[in-house]
């Protein structure tokens, strides 16, 4: 029944290591989002996708590849894990675009910690 | 550029206190605003939302109205219990994209 699903829930890695996390809405919206959110509290946003095409990108180092195999689905891969990259990465859907009336619904978040 | 603004917590208050949280914004056209709570440990979860001027959202006690002359949406709650403490957001459509505040951090002792 949960609404927007990611995993893993936590991951710990070490540096220079490759790793994935994955995010599937059962919402049927039609637009996706990767957030990073800092130990302050802070939301950026880093990717959308409207039915699998990239949308936003902002400015994120190249190591962070998304892929949104459909429009339930996008996952984030990032290459060469560096300590500034510990965070918790939020994957959220909407319906109607990036601004969307209707708000954003939230997974519960991947605790990544890079030691 | 459109931006957010919201108070600096934490915000600490005592069981039954009135909250108020302030949000203001700046935005070019006519956004929707909205607020977001985030428990410990969980995702932000859409609290109300407010789509045009002097548009009042509400949920679960919590209210904010849409002040488009003083460009805010003050978030208030006339009795807080502990299992509101939280983080608080605004946020606005602005743009091609929803913009976040910074989130202000309530903590509501027993």
């Amino acid at each position: 029944d949960t609404a927007v699903s990611q995993t893993p829930k936590y991951l710990v890695t070490q540096m220079g290591n490759d790793k994935s996390i994955k995010c599937e809405q059962n919402l049927g919206h039609d637009t996706m989002y990767w957030y990073k959110q800092d130990s302050k509290k802070f939301l950026k946003i880093m990717f959308s996708y409207n039915n699998k095409e990239l949308i936003i990108n902002e400015t994120v180092p190249n190591r962070f590849s998304p892929k949104s195999p459909d429009k339930a689905h996008l996952n984030l891969h990032i290459n060469s894990l560096e300590l500034g990259d510990s965070a918790v990465y939020f994957c959220a859907s909407s319906q109607g675009g990036p601004t969307s009336n209707y708000g954003y619904t939230f997974g519960s978040g991947t605790r990544l910690t890079v030691v | 550029g459109d931006s957010v603004t919201q108070m600096e917590g934490p915000v600490t208050l005592s069981e039954e206190a009135f909250l108020t949280i302030n949000c203001t914004y700046t935005a070019t056209g006519y956004p929707s605003l909205f607020w977001y709570v985030q428990y410990p440990g969980e995702g932000l979860q859409l609290l109300l939302k407010a789509t045009k001027a002097d548009d009042k959202g509400s949920n679960k006690g919590f209210e904010a109205t849409y002040r488009k002359e003083t460009t805010s949406f003050h978030l208030e709650k006339g009795s807080v219990q502990v299992s509101d403490s939280a983080v608080y957001f605004c946020a606005l459509t602005g743009g091609f994209k929803t913009i976040f505040g910074a989130g202000t951090r309530l903590f509501v002792k027993a």
